[in-house]
């Protein structure tokens, strides 16, 4: 079965800090694709990247980095200088080639000035 | 603008009481999707509806229903064999081209049963 792990419930830095969200996930499909997605204040998730399970290149974003390792099922997240509009909760995502998208618990993410 | 649209941004219900939450997108995209959210945890999927007139059930689907009169349109009923409802609701939806396109979310409906 899919799981996706977040295992940091909550992350405190200090505005300028480099922070780096964990997401682990686990499938027997060779074929998928994992998400990130930003859920500010007001509710609405907002959609970050998308990475398929044949591309492993890292990717950056400005700010955002994203860090695929097949090898250890992990697809996480690095936030560089981090500000407080980053305060957020994080959601990592997979989508095994159906119709469903697992989430992680989610990450609270919050930046101090 | 295209985007997704949910309605009422914050809902109150009395017990016995079904509510519909409604979900709207003028992104002309083919499936769409209802998803509960707790506190502290990810998102649960209820429905999902890949096409006009039909839909499956997610992982939670007891105590809610669903209709896809319109492509455009997939409201939820939360009725009173929900014995939990309070929690916050997203609709989402998804161009679909035969693999897993990105889903894109509304902003949200807050439901409180009081």
């Amino acid at each position: 079965a899919q799981k996706v792990t977040q295992a940091q419930t909550e992350i405190s830095v200090v505005e300028k800090e480099d922070v780096t969200l964990d997401c682990v996930y686990e499938t027997r499909d060779t074929t998928y694709y994992l998400f990130w997605y930003k859920q500010p204040p007001s509710g609405e998730l907002v959609f970050l990247i998308r990475r398929n399970s044949f591309d492993e290149q890292n990717e950056i974003s400005g700010r955002y980095s994203w860090n695929f390792q097949k090898s250890t099922s992990s697809f996480n997240f690095t936030i560089t200088a981090s500000q407080v509009v980053d305060s957020a909760v994080y959601f990592c995502a997979l989508d095994e080639y159906g119709n469903k998208l697992v989430f992680g618990a989610g990450t609270i993410l919050r930046v101090k000035s | 603008d295209g985007g997704i649209t949910q309605s009422p941004k914050y809902l109150f219900r009395k017990e016995g009481q079904n509510v519909t939450l409604s979900c709207e997108q003028n992104l002309n995209h083919d499936a769409m999707y209802w998803y509960r959210q707790d506190p502290g945890q990810g998102l649960r999927l209820i429905y999902y509806s890949q096409i006009v007139n039909d839909f499956q059930k997610g992982d939670i689907a007891e105590g809610y229903s669903v209709s896809r009169e319109k492509k455009e349109s997939f409201p939820l009923t939360v009725t009173s064999a929900q014995k939990n409802p309070t929690a916050f609701y997203l609709c989402a939806s998804r161009e679909e081209t035969g693999y897993p396109d990105t889903q894109y979310f509304g902003p949200g409906t807050r439901l409180t049963v009081l």
